[in-house]
């Protein structure tokens, strides 16, 4: 199976700075069915980002995505208060699908 | 909208099964897959397996092969996750979560806390 490393675990930033999330595929991911999603304490998942690139429904231009094969970053330009949360990748490209551990955003 | 609403927290004991269900609406159920997926403490987040709700094909992950089964209603547009022997390490959120076939999860249920304990 494909394991995802995100990095860093932690990012700790203030409002208006730039974030930078990392996801490293263990094999190259088919034709970049790589998504990203972001997690809020007692909430599911929402997804921001899939096809590596592309932002999903209502998700602001602040959110974007770039990468191929095994390499992946999410890129928030500048943050917002309600973007501090837990990111995570995920592949879809083979079977089992799997999930990246995580990127916290928290506040500086 | 689209919506899934799951049923609600369970607690089980060792060995026991645990069905839970995840209702849609908003969408043409029959025309996507449901999947399901785990979370659970200090775990990643694990895909259990889905559906093809048109014709209902099942795909499982190998680690669950075996002990879980996915199904659904196509008239109460539901779909459904039993797991069974449950062991405490099943203690988790499960979550239902919806792809056109092959494709990123985009809408998911808000999940159900399963807790396994003697």
């Amino acid at each position: 199976e494909i394991v995802l490393t995100q990095s860093p675990g932690t990012l700790s930033l203030s409002p208006g700075e730039r974030a930078t999330l990392s996801c490293r595929a263990s094999q190259s991911v088919s034709s970049s069915y790589l998504g990203w999603y972001q997690q809020k304490p007692g909430q599911a998942p929402r997804l921001l980002i899939y096809g590596a690139s592309s932002r999903a429904t209502g998700i602001p231009d602040r959110f974007s995505g770039s990468g191929s094969g095994t390499d992946f970053t999410l890129t928030i330009s500048s943050l917002e208060p309600e973007d501090f949360a837990i990111y995570y990748c995920h592949q879809y490209g083979s079977s089992p699908r799997t999930f990246g551990g995580g990127t916290k955003v928290e506040i500086k | 909208q689209v919506q899934f609403v799951q049923s609600g927290a369970e607690v089980e004991k060792p060995g026991a099964s645990v069905k839970v269900s995840c209702k849609s609406s908003g969408y043409t159920f029959t025309t996507y897959t449901i999947h399901w997926v785990r979370q659970a403490p200090g775990q990643r987040v694990e895909w259990m397996g889905w559906i093809s709700v048109g014709n209902g094909d099942t795909r499982y992950s190998q680690k669950f092969q075996g002990r879980v089964t996915i199904t659904r209603d196509t008239s109460a547009s539901t779909a459904y996750m039993e797991l069974f022997s449950l062991r405490s390490d099943d203690t988790a959120v499960y979550y239902c979560a919806r792809s056109e076939e092959g494709r990123h999860l985009d809408y998911w249920g808000q999940g159900t806390l399963v807790t396994v304990f003697s």
